[in-house]
């Protein structure tokens, strides 16, 4: 099993719609990072959480670190086509420094005008 | 543009072939990295370059070898290489090797025949 899950794997809303996708561990997240990238090009920096109970906003998108610090959720509110693309978690699994990250499969999403 | 340039975009080469990937940051960033994206599945951490000393190796085949002559430039040599090695290969760069934000090129899409 992977060390992080994403799910839904795919979600396909209607613009105006909000969605959550969520980022699942079954270790302590030590740092969490949120990236979206469009099909075929490279990751785009969203939000990093590192404290329980951390939320973060960035224009429409939210993301918050739940206090056991074991998962995560992205939501969107009021989807528009320009959030259309692959939403990937990242995360610090350890704790140590010089740790790598590692990612989750990634959230497909598909926005309908 | 995100300060992390990667070229080739796309490259097709035989089994037999002997190519190499080149990416090139501008962001003074002292920590390198090599990942594969596959279909469906996370992104895989390849390689990873602290000062242009090598310090991280996934059991990656050895028809794969890295190459970091300085910190802004990090090369991916490619020899005898199968077809499931067709992927999308990323570069990031980061301040520090570890767990903070990683800045992503835009990748290069590589398909053995």
């Amino acid at each position: 099993s992977q060390e992080l899950e994403q799910s839904p794997q795919s979600l396909i809303v209607q613009e105006g719609k909000n969605l959550t996708i969520n980022c699942t561990s079954s270790k302590t997240l030590y740092g969490l990072y949120w990236y979206k990238q469009k099909y075929g090009e490279g990751l785009i920096f969203l939000m990093m959480l590192q404290k329980g109970g951390e939320e973060k906003s960035h224009e429409k998108i939210t993301a918050k670190l739940d206090e056991k610090k074991q998962q995560s959720s992205l939501h969107i509110t009021a989807s528009q086509p320009s959030h259309a693309g692959i939403y990937l978690c990242g995360a610090d699994l350890s704790g140590e420094y010089g740790n790598k990250l590692v990612f989750g499969a990634g959230t497909i999403l598909r926005v309908k005008s | 543009e995100t300060g992390v340039t990667q070229t080739p975009r796309h490259l097709v080469m035989g089994m037999t072939n002997k190519k190499s990937l080149k990416c090139e940051q501008h962001l003074g960033h002292n920590a390198m990295y090599w990942y594969k994206q596959s279909a469906k599945k996370p992104l895989e951490l390849m390689f990873v370059y602290n000062f242009k000393e090598q310090t991280e190796n996934n059991s990656v085949p050895s028809r794969f070898s890295p190459e970091c002559p300085n910190s802004s430039h990090l090369f991916l040599h490619l020899h005898t290489l199968q077809p499931e090695d067709s992927a999308l290969y990323l570069c990031a760069s980061s301040q520090v090797s570890g767990a903070n934000v990683l800045t992503f090129g835009a990748g290069s899409r590589l398909t053995v025949l």
